[in-house]
């Protein structure tokens, strides 16, 4: 099946700072890729949208300026959260869909979980 | 509104059958997944059904309703490694994905 890579899987960072996030599609085209947010004990909360070459629809509440996508290209997209704050600390997963099958599946990457001290 | 329900919690035996029901009521209709989840771990893909009926996958079944709203995962010949959250996400008419919160499967020896 299709592999989605996910970088890194784990990272711990100051308040503060800015943490950057990279989905990778291996071995397909991503037209399409989503962010997620999963807080413990809770389902996965969609974030934003990414659509390869345009800017990424977010999901309401979530703060574009805070959480910058770039999908540059077709097997990349990239989640930064800026001036991170613990309340920030979360697992962060992207998933992408295959434009070519379009089965209507999604595969997802490994998630980063993110620690802000 | 968009909802997903599922059982919170499940218990079960090793070997045997357990059904992880789940029902939706979403803005259109494109597909039914189940993933399954370890704690800590990114959801892995178990299913798709897109059509009315059954789809068996080794141990795993999965079976769709639409004029119900509803679904079921069944998993057969229980194993300890089955101890996971069971999540049952729909794609609506905007192909976003509506994720349920999840059935926490536990196998007792």
């Amino acid at each position: 099946g299709a592999v989605v890579s996910q970088h890194p899987s784990r990272v711990i960072c100051k308040s503060g700072t800015s943490v950057k996030i990279e989905c990778r599609s291996l071995d397909f085209q991503a037209t399409t890729m989503f962010w997620y947010r999963q807080f413990p004990k809770q389902s996965l909360m969609l974030m934003a949208t990414s659509n390869e070459g345009s800017k990424a629809t977010y999901e309401q509440g979530v703060e574009k300026d805070k959480f910058l996508i770039n999908h540059a290209s077709l097997t990349l997209s990239t989640l930064t959260v800026t001036s991170a704050h613990p309340e920030d600390s979360s697992f962060y997963i992207c998933s992408a869909r295959d434009g070519r099958r379009d089965t209507g599946e999604l595969f997802f990457g490994e998630g980063s979980r993110l620690t802000v001290l | 509104g968009q909802n997903i329900d599922q059982p919170t919690e499940m218990t079960a035996t090793e070997g045997a059958i357990v059904q992880i029901n789940c029902t939706y009521q979403t803005s259109g209709f494109n597909g039914l997944f189940w993933y399954q989840q370890h704690a800590g771990e990114a959801p892995t893909f178990l299913s798709y059904n897109v059509l009315d009926g059954l789809e068996e996958k080794g141990r795993f079944s999965s079976f769709l309703s639409r004029s119900k709203g509803y679904s079921y995962l069944l998993l057969k010949e229980l194993q300890m490694k089955d101890s996971a959250s069971y999540l049952c996400a729909v794609m609506d008419s905007n192909y976003q994905l509506i994720w349920g919160a999840g059935t926490k499967l536990i196998i007792k020896p």
